[in-house]
């Protein structure tokens, strides 16, 4: 479930199941999207990215879907496992600015 | 994060203290910026700089600045810290020109202003 005020939005998951977590862009403008993951102690880290012409995008055991309508990204991870628990972020960018604006993080907690 | 290196790794300092954030880089990349990462809050842009002579303001650069010492050092400083600066600090890189727009990410300062 979701916690509000400062806390990050968290999503606890069983080992073994997908996860899904979702972040709302803000720009209509931006045309670049990526996914960072950041564990406890360190940087963020790139996961997977989009561009504004695709709606979809997999890597490996991860996948990226877009919806400009909405303005809307999400990540979904097959098989969660305990290295996934992170906090991840989606980050948007205007072509051509390289600079990002990114989202509060989602914590995804995994349970063994 | 060997790609991009940050010191201090950790820094208590008081309030009324200038202290310097430094980040080194062995990519070769010309970008550079410097964020601020608060509890909830993700990331937040203090200063970027897209190549030496290149200096910009990102979103609260009030009370920071920085320094471009070279194409591989971009320096953050707080000419007198504040309690409100406590926080945790990335420096991260990213090429010029193509289509990668990935920002790679120092390992973080966590600075805690007394």
């Amino acid at each position: 479930g979701e916690s509000v005020g400062l806390h990050l939005p968290t999503l606890s998951v069983q080992e073994g199941d997908n996860s899904i977590i979702n972040c709302a862009y803000s720009n209509s403008a931006s045309d670049y999207f990526i996914w960072y993951k950041q564990e406890s102690g360190k940087g963020p880290q790139f996961i997977i990215d989009i561009r504004s012409n695709m709606d979809k995008r997999q890597g490996q055991r991860v996948t990226v879907l877009l919806n400009k309508t909405v303005k809307h990204l999400s990540l979904q991870i097959a098989a969660t496992q305990p290295g996934d628990s992170a906090v991840y972020f989606c980050a948007e960018i205007v072509g051509g600015s390289y600079i990002p604006t990114f989202g509060r993080g989602t914590s995804l907690i995994v349970h063994p | 994060d060997a790609d991009v290196t940050q010191t201090p790794r950790n820094r208590i300092t008081k309030t009324g203290k200038r202290i310097m954030l430094e980040c080194s880089q062995t990519k070769g990349h010309d970008r550079m910026y410097w964020y601020r990462q608060d509890p909830g809050l993700g990331l937040r842009l203090i200063y970027y700089s897209f190549d030496v002579k290149d200096i910009n303001k990102g979103e609260i650069s009030d009370g920071y600045s920085v320094s471009r010492q070279a194409q591989a050092k971009f320096s953050l400083s707080l000419e007198s810290a504040i309690p409100n600066q406590t926080a945790l600090y990335f420096c991260a890189i990213s090429s010029a020109g193509g289509p990668d727009y990935e920002q790679y990410f120092g390992p973080g300062t966590r600075l805690t202003v007394t």
